[in-house]
C-alpha cells in the first residue's frame, strides 16, 4: 500500500478533450506534487501544491493546472489533450516544505496512466 | 538547470551477481540525491537517500550508494542481486531548499536472469 491513492488507474481520451485525475496523499502529508512519466522516461515534475496554492511549477503548458482542496487531496486538469499527454501521470506527497528532511521525501502513487488517441 | 544521467538504460545480469548503476547530476550547489526503484506494475518506491554527512548510505533491501562530490556521481550498488531485484532505478536529485521538486534520470531498467 502506496499510502498514496490515485484515480481513475487508466482512461483513455481523444485529442482535445480535458481530463481531471485525482490524488489523495499519505495520511501526515499536506503538499502534493505531480509529474509525468512518458514511455521510458523518468518522472518529470509538473508542479506542487501547499496550502491550496501552486507553489513550484515546472515547464509544463498553462494547459496543465491543478488545484488542491482543504483536506489536502489534489487534481491535475489538462485540457486540449494532445497525442503527446499520453502519459502516466505519478502524484507524490509530503511534508510540509520547512519541516526539514522529511519534506524532500516523497511517497508516490501508482499513477494514472492516460492514453490520448 | 538541474540534470541527471543515466547511462546504463539496460542492464542484464545474471543472479549472484555484484551491481553499479551509474548516476552523475549536474547541479553545482548544495544537493540531496535518491535512489528510486519501480518493480513491475508497481508504484515508485525510495531505495535510499544521501543528504549529508557518511557518503556511503545503505539503503533497503542490500543496496547502497556512494556520493562522490568531485564527480558529482551517486552510483547505486549491491553486492549480490536477486532475481526480485528485477525493476526500473530511478536516480533523481534536487537543490538542497527545494523541498520536493525532484529531477530524475532517465531511468535503468535492470533484468536478473535465474
Amino acid at each position: 500500500d502506496a499510502g498514496v491513492t490515485q484515480s481513475p488507474t487508466h482512461l483513455i481520451k481523444t485529442r482535445g478533450q480535458q481530463v481531471t485525475l485525482r490524488c489523495s496523499p499519505k495520511s501526515g502529508h499536506d503538499t502534493v506534487s505531480w509529474y509525468q512519466q512518458a514511455l521510458g522516461q523518468g518522472p518529470q515534475f509538473i508542479f506542487q501544491y501547499y496550502e491550496e496554492e501552486e507553489r513550484q511549477r515546472g515547464n509544463f503548458p498553462d494547459r496543465f493546472s491543478g488545484h488542491q482542496f482543504p483536506n489536502y487531496s489534489s487534481e491535475l486538469n489538462v485540457n486540449a489533450l494532445l497525442l503527446g499527454d499520453s502519459a502516466l501521470y505519478l502524484c507524490a506527497s509530503s511534508s510540509s516544505p520547512g519541516t526539514g528532511f522529511g519534506a524532500n521525501v516523497l511517497t508516490f502513487g501508482a499513477g494514472s496512466r492516460l492514453t490520448v488517441l | 538547470a538541474q540534470s541527471v544521467s543515466q547511462h546504463n538504460h539496460h542492464v542484464i545480469l545474471s543472479e549472484a551477481a555484484s551491481l553499479e548503476l551509474g548516476c552523475n547530476y549536474s547541479y553545482g550547489g548544495t544537493v540531496n540525491l535518491f535512489w528510486y526503484v519501480q518493480y513491475p506494475g508497481q508504484h515508485l518506491q525510495l531505495l535510499l537517500k544521501y543528504f549529508s554527512g557518511d557518503p556511503l548510505v545503505k539503503g533497503i533491501k542490500g543496496f547502497e550508494a556512494e556520493f562522490i562530490k568531485s564527480k558529482f556521481s551517486f552510483n547505486l550498488r549491491k553486492p549480490s542481486v536477486q532475481w526480485s531485484d528485477t525493476a526500473e532505478y530511478f536516480c533523481a536529485s534536487h537543490e538542497a531548499g527545494t523541498a520536493s521538486k525532484l529531477t530524475f534520470g532517465t531511468g535503468t531498467r535492470l533484468q536478473v536472469t535465474l
